[in-house]
C-alpha cells in the first residue's frame, strides 16, 4: 500500500479562488509529521507547511493551511486566494521514524496545479 | 548563505560509466539525504545519513553508494551507470528530528545513454 496518496494528478483553479489539494497517508508510527512542498517549473523544492501528528491545531502559513483529519489519515492543503504564481507541482510528504533517532521522508506522486487568469 | 549545493547541474553518461554527484551543506545539519525524481513518481529516497560516519538505505538504494566522512558533504556514487538511473537527483539536509523542513539543493539532471 502506498504510504502517501495524492489522488489528483492535475487541478485547475480560477485566480483568487481557494483550492484544496488532497493527501491521504498510511502509517503505524504514532509520532509522524506531514509536509507540503511546492515545485515550480524551475525545479526547486519549496517548503510550504508542516503538521505534526500531535499538533492539536491545523497548521497555517499565510495563504496556506493544512486541513488535518487524523482519524481519516488525511492532510489536505488549502490555498486561499490563488495567484498565477501558485501554478506548480505540489507534493505531500510524511516523516516517519526509522529507528535509532533517524527518520525517513516519503513523498506522494504530486498534484499539478494550474491557476487560470 | 549557500544552503545545499549540488554539482554538477547536468550530466550525460554512457552506460557502464561511473560518476559521483556532489552535495555540500553549510548549515551544520546532521541529517542529509538523496532522492531521485522520475516523471509521475514524486521523489523517492535513495540513501540518507544522520551524521558523519552513519548512512542507511532508503526506498531505492540499488546501484548507488554513499559515504559521510564529514558533516558538510554527502556524495552519491554511481558505480556502473544504467539507463534506468536517468533521473533528476536532489540532495537535502535537515536538523532535529525531522520536525523542521529539509533544505533541498537545486538538483542534478542526469542522463544515461
Amino acid at each position: 500500500a502506498q504510504k502517501i496518496t495524492q489522488t489528483q494528478p492535475g487541478m485547475f483553479v480560477q485566480e483568487k479562488e481557494a483550492v484544496t489539494l488532497d493527501c491521504t497517508y498510511d502509517t503505524s508510527d504514532p509520532s509522524y509529521g506531514l509536509f507540503w512542498y511546492k515545485q515550480p517549473s524551475s525545479g526547486e523544492m519549496i517548503f510550504l507547511i508542516y503538521q505534526g501528528s500531535y499538533d492539536q491545531q491545523n497548521a497555517t502559513e499565510g495563504r496556506y493551511s493544512l486541513n488535518f483529519q487524523k482519524a481519516r489519515k488525511s492532510a489536505n492543503l488549502v490555498i486561499s486566494a490563488s495567484q498565477l504564481g501558485d501554478s506548480a507541482m505540489y507534493f505531500c510528504a510524511m516523516r516517519e521514524s526509522a529507528g535509532a533517532g533517524s527518520y525517513q521522508l516519503t513523498f506522494g506522486k504530486g498534484t499539478k496545479l494550474s491557476v487560470i487568469p | 548563505n549557500a544552503g545545499v549545493t549540488q554539482t554538477p547541474k547536468f550530466q550525460v553518461l554512457k552506460t557502464g560509466q561511473s560518476m559521483t554527484l556532489q552535495c555540500a551543506q553549510d548549515m551544520n545539519h546532521e541529517y542529509m539525504s538523496w532522492y531521485r525524481q522520475d516523471p509521475g513518481m514524486g521523489l523517492r529516497l535513495i540513501h540518507y545519513s544522520v551524521g558523519a560516519g552513519i548512512t542507511d538505505q532508503g526506498e531505492v538504494p540499488n546501484g548507488y553508494n554513499v559515504s559521510r566522512s564529514t558533516t558538510e558533504d554527502f556524495p552519491l556514487r554511481l558505480l556502473s551507470a544504467a539507463p534506468s538511473q536517468t533521473s533528476v537527483y536532489f540532495c537535502a539536509s535537515g536538523q532535529g528530528y525531522g520536525d523542521l523542513p529539509q533544505h533541498f539543493g537545486d538538483g542534478t539532471r542526469l542522463s544515461i545513454l
